[in-house]
Protein backbone atom coordinates (compact mmCIF):
# COMPACT_ATOMS: atom_id res chain seq x y z
CA UNK A 1 0.00 0.00 0.00
CA UNK A 2 0.96 3.00 -0.90
CA UNK A 3 2.28 6.15 1.87
CA UNK A 4 0.25 8.49 0.66
CA UNK A 5 -2.71 7.77 -2.28
CA UNK A 6 -4.71 10.10 -3.95
CA UNK A 7 -7.48 9.59 -6.76
CA UNK A 8 -5.31 10.58 -10.16
CA UNK A 9 -8.77 12.13 -12.23
CA UNK A 10 -8.83 13.69 -14.14
CA UNK A 11 -11.38 16.29 -13.07
CA UNK A 12 -12.73 17.71 -16.00
CA UNK A 13 -15.13 21.09 -14.70
CA UNK A 14 -16.94 24.44 -15.52
CA UNK A 15 -16.49 27.37 -14.47
CA UNK A 16 -17.77 28.13 -11.71
CA UNK A 17 -18.02 24.37 -9.79
CA UNK A 18 -17.12 23.44 -7.33
CA UNK A 19 -14.76 20.31 -6.87
CA UNK A 20 -13.11 17.78 -3.97
CA UNK A 21 -10.06 15.91 -3.90
CA UNK A 22 -9.44 13.34 -1.53
CA UNK A 23 -6.31 11.99 -0.11
CA UNK A 24 -5.55 9.14 2.60
CA UNK A 25 -2.34 8.13 4.19
CA UNK A 26 -0.89 5.02 5.96
CA UNK A 27 1.01 6.35 8.88
CA UNK A 28 -0.71 7.55 11.67
CA UNK A 29 2.77 9.24 13.02
CA UNK A 30 2.69 11.60 9.91
CA UNK A 31 2.35 15.47 11.74
CA UNK A 32 1.86 17.94 9.14
CA UNK A 33 0.11 17.83 5.79
CA UNK A 34 -0.02 20.29 2.69
CA UNK A 35 -1.37 20.88 -0.48
CA UNK A 36 0.57 21.62 -3.31
CA UNK A 37 -0.15 22.69 -6.68
CA UNK A 38 1.93 21.58 -9.96
CA UNK A 39 1.69 23.27 -13.18
CA UNK A 40 2.88 21.58 -15.92
CA UNK A 41 6.39 21.01 -16.27
CA UNK A 42 7.04 23.24 -13.02
CA UNK A 43 8.00 22.68 -9.61
CA UNK A 44 5.68 21.71 -6.96
CA UNK A 45 4.65 25.19 -4.72
CA UNK A 46 2.41 25.19 -1.72
CA UNK A 47 -0.71 25.84 -1.86
CA UNK A 48 -2.01 25.73 2.00
CA UNK A 49 -1.57 23.43 5.04
CA UNK A 50 -4.10 21.46 6.22
CA UNK A 51 -4.63 22.26 10.22
CA UNK A 52 -6.72 19.91 12.33
CA UNK A 53 -9.49 22.32 12.48
CA UNK A 54 -9.77 22.75 9.08
CA UNK A 55 -8.40 25.92 7.51
CA UNK A 56 -9.80 28.15 4.35
CA UNK A 57 -7.68 30.62 2.38
CA UNK A 58 -10.28 32.46 0.00
CA UNK A 59 -11.98 29.41 -2.47
CA UNK A 60 -9.48 26.77 -1.10
CA UNK A 61 -10.37 25.20 2.04
CA UNK A 62 -8.38 22.21 3.45
CA UNK A 63 -9.75 19.35 6.21
CA UNK A 64 -7.63 16.90 8.14
CA UNK A 65 -9.52 14.09 9.66
CA UNK A 66 -6.73 12.33 11.83
CA UNK A 67 -8.76 9.44 12.71
CA UNK A 68 -9.48 8.31 9.65
CA UNK A 69 -6.25 9.47 7.61
CA UNK A 70 -7.56 11.69 5.63
CA UNK A 71 -7.23 15.47 3.65
CA UNK A 72 -9.55 16.86 1.88
CA UNK A 73 -9.35 19.99 -0.66
CA UNK A 74 -12.46 21.80 -1.86
CA UNK A 75 -12.22 24.68 -4.31
CA UNK A 76 -15.42 26.66 -4.68
CA UNK A 77 -16.11 28.93 -8.27
CA UNK A 78 -13.67 27.24 -9.93
CA UNK A 79 -11.24 29.09 -12.38
CA UNK A 80 -9.58 28.52 -15.35
CA UNK A 81 -6.39 29.53 -13.99
CA UNK A 82 -6.99 26.89 -11.17
CA UNK A 83 -6.34 23.93 -13.91
CA UNK A 84 -3.39 22.18 -13.29
CA UNK A 85 -2.23 18.97 -10.96
CA UNK A 86 -2.64 18.82 -7.36
CA UNK A 87 -0.70 17.17 -4.89
CA UNK A 88 -1.39 16.12 -1.24
CA UNK A 89 1.94 15.76 0.84
CA UNK A 90 2.62 14.05 4.69
CA UNK A 91 5.02 14.88 6.56
CA UNK A 92 7.19 12.65 9.63
CA UNK A 93 10.34 14.37 8.23
CA UNK A 94 10.17 12.83 4.99
CA UNK A 95 7.49 14.49 3.26
CA UNK A 96 5.55 12.26 1.05
CA UNK A 97 3.77 13.44 -2.13
CA UNK A 98 1.09 12.05 -3.55
CA UNK A 99 0.57 10.92 -7.26
CA UNK A 100 -1.58 14.05 -7.85
CA UNK A 101 -4.52 14.75 -8.87
CA UNK A 102 -5.47 16.40 -12.64
CA UNK A 103 -8.21 19.44 -12.53
CA UNK A 104 -9.13 21.24 -15.74
CA UNK A 105 -11.48 23.52 -15.61
CA UNK A 106 -13.16 24.74 -18.52
CA UNK A 107 -14.91 27.73 -19.93
CA UNK B 1 15.39 35.55 1.87
CA UNK B 2 15.61 31.89 1.10
CA UNK B 3 16.56 30.73 -2.47
CA UNK B 4 17.38 27.01 -3.28
CA UNK B 5 19.25 26.66 -6.77
CA UNK B 6 19.54 23.52 -8.93
CA UNK B 7 21.42 23.14 -12.16
CA UNK B 8 20.92 21.94 -14.68
CA UNK B 9 17.36 22.62 -16.53
CA UNK B 10 17.83 19.98 -19.09
CA UNK B 11 20.21 17.37 -19.75
CA UNK B 12 20.53 14.44 -22.01
CA UNK B 13 22.97 11.78 -21.45
CA UNK B 14 23.96 8.26 -22.60
CA UNK B 15 22.90 5.12 -21.32
CA UNK B 16 25.81 3.90 -18.97
CA UNK B 17 27.00 7.21 -18.54
CA UNK B 18 27.83 9.36 -15.12
CA UNK B 19 25.47 11.85 -13.43
CA UNK B 20 25.86 14.77 -10.97
CA UNK B 21 22.86 17.11 -10.06
CA UNK B 22 23.69 19.87 -7.68
CA UNK B 23 21.26 21.26 -5.66
CA UNK B 24 22.10 24.18 -3.14
CA UNK B 25 20.32 26.50 -0.54
CA UNK B 26 21.21 29.75 0.31
CA UNK B 27 19.57 32.28 3.56
CA UNK B 28 19.29 29.49 5.86
CA UNK B 29 21.04 26.95 7.89
CA UNK B 30 20.77 23.06 8.91
CA UNK B 31 17.89 22.78 6.55
CA UNK B 32 16.49 19.48 5.27
CA UNK B 33 17.22 18.53 1.86
CA UNK B 34 15.16 16.34 -0.42
CA UNK B 35 15.62 14.72 -3.87
CA UNK B 36 12.76 13.65 -5.72
CA UNK B 37 12.25 11.51 -9.26
CA UNK B 38 8.92 12.72 -11.41
CA UNK B 39 7.86 10.41 -14.18
CA UNK B 40 6.45 11.93 -16.95
CA UNK B 41 2.51 12.43 -16.08
CA UNK B 42 3.61 10.55 -12.50
CA UNK B 43 3.77 11.87 -8.59
CA UNK B 44 7.07 12.83 -7.22
CA UNK B 45 8.94 9.60 -6.10
CA UNK B 46 10.91 10.68 -2.71
CA UNK B 47 14.34 9.71 -3.86
CA UNK B 48 16.49 10.60 -0.78
CA UNK B 49 16.24 12.71 2.13
CA UNK B 50 19.03 14.78 4.46
CA UNK B 51 18.63 15.98 7.99
CA UNK B 52 21.96 17.25 8.33
CA UNK B 53 25.70 16.82 6.96
CA UNK B 54 26.61 13.31 5.54
CA UNK B 55 23.38 12.20 7.38
CA UNK B 56 21.20 10.53 4.27
CA UNK B 57 18.37 8.42 4.28
CA UNK B 58 17.57 6.24 0.92
CA UNK B 59 14.31 5.62 0.17
CA UNK B 60 14.78 3.66 -3.57
CA UNK B 61 18.48 3.47 -4.09
CA UNK B 62 18.69 1.39 -7.15
CA UNK B 63 21.53 2.98 -9.05
CA UNK B 64 21.90 6.28 -7.70
CA UNK B 65 23.00 7.68 -4.80
CA UNK B 66 22.99 11.46 -2.55
CA UNK B 67 25.42 12.98 -0.66
CA UNK B 68 25.81 16.02 1.58
CA UNK B 69 29.26 17.45 1.90
CA UNK B 70 28.39 20.42 2.89
CA UNK B 71 25.45 22.32 5.04
CA UNK B 72 23.32 23.71 2.28
CA UNK B 73 24.93 21.30 -0.97
CA UNK B 74 23.39 18.22 -1.58
CA UNK B 75 24.51 16.42 -4.74
CA UNK B 76 22.58 13.76 -6.05
CA UNK B 77 24.73 10.93 -8.55
CA UNK B 78 24.76 7.90 -10.27
CA UNK B 79 27.97 5.86 -11.90
CA UNK B 80 26.18 4.82 -14.60
CA UNK B 81 22.54 5.99 -15.94
CA UNK B 82 19.93 3.52 -17.42
CA UNK B 83 16.59 4.48 -19.34
CA UNK B 84 14.84 4.40 -16.31
CA UNK B 85 16.34 6.91 -15.13
CA UNK B 86 14.64 9.74 -17.30
CA UNK B 87 12.72 11.85 -15.68
CA UNK B 88 12.35 15.52 -13.69
CA UNK B 89 14.38 15.46 -10.33
CA UNK B 90 13.56 18.23 -8.09
CA UNK B 91 15.42 18.96 -4.88
CA UNK B 92 14.02 20.39 -1.99
CA UNK B 93 14.66 22.39 1.08
CA UNK B 94 12.72 22.63 4.27
CA UNK B 95 13.16 23.88 7.99
CA UNK B 96 13.61 21.61 10.76
CA UNK B 97 10.02 22.63 12.56
CA UNK B 98 7.45 20.15 11.29
CA UNK B 99 4.85 22.53 10.36
CA UNK B 100 6.75 24.44 7.55
CA UNK B 101 6.56 23.90 3.52
CA UNK B 102 9.22 22.57 0.94
CA UNK B 103 10.60 24.88 -1.41
CA UNK B 104 11.63 23.56 -4.51
CA UNK B 105 14.40 24.24 -6.97
CA UNK B 106 13.33 24.55 -10.67
CA UNK B 107 14.33 20.86 -11.47
CA UNK B 108 16.17 19.02 -13.69
CA UNK B 109 14.76 17.60 -17.03
CA UNK B 110 17.32 14.45 -17.36
CA UNK B 111 16.77 12.05 -20.80
CA UNK B 112 18.70 9.64 -21.37
CA UNK B 113 19.08 7.75 -24.71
Amino acid sequence: RKEVEQDPGPFNVPEGATVAFNCTYSNSASQSFFWYRQDCRKEPKLLMSVYSSGNEDGRFTAQLNRASQYISLLIRDSKLSDSATYLCVVNRGDMRFGAGTRLTVKP
Amino acid sequence: SQTIHQWPATLVQPVGSPLSLECTVEGTSNPNLYWYRQAAGRGLQLLFYSVGIGQISSEVPQNLSASRPQDRQFILSSKKLLLSDSGFYLCAWKSLQMNTEAFFGQGTRLTVV
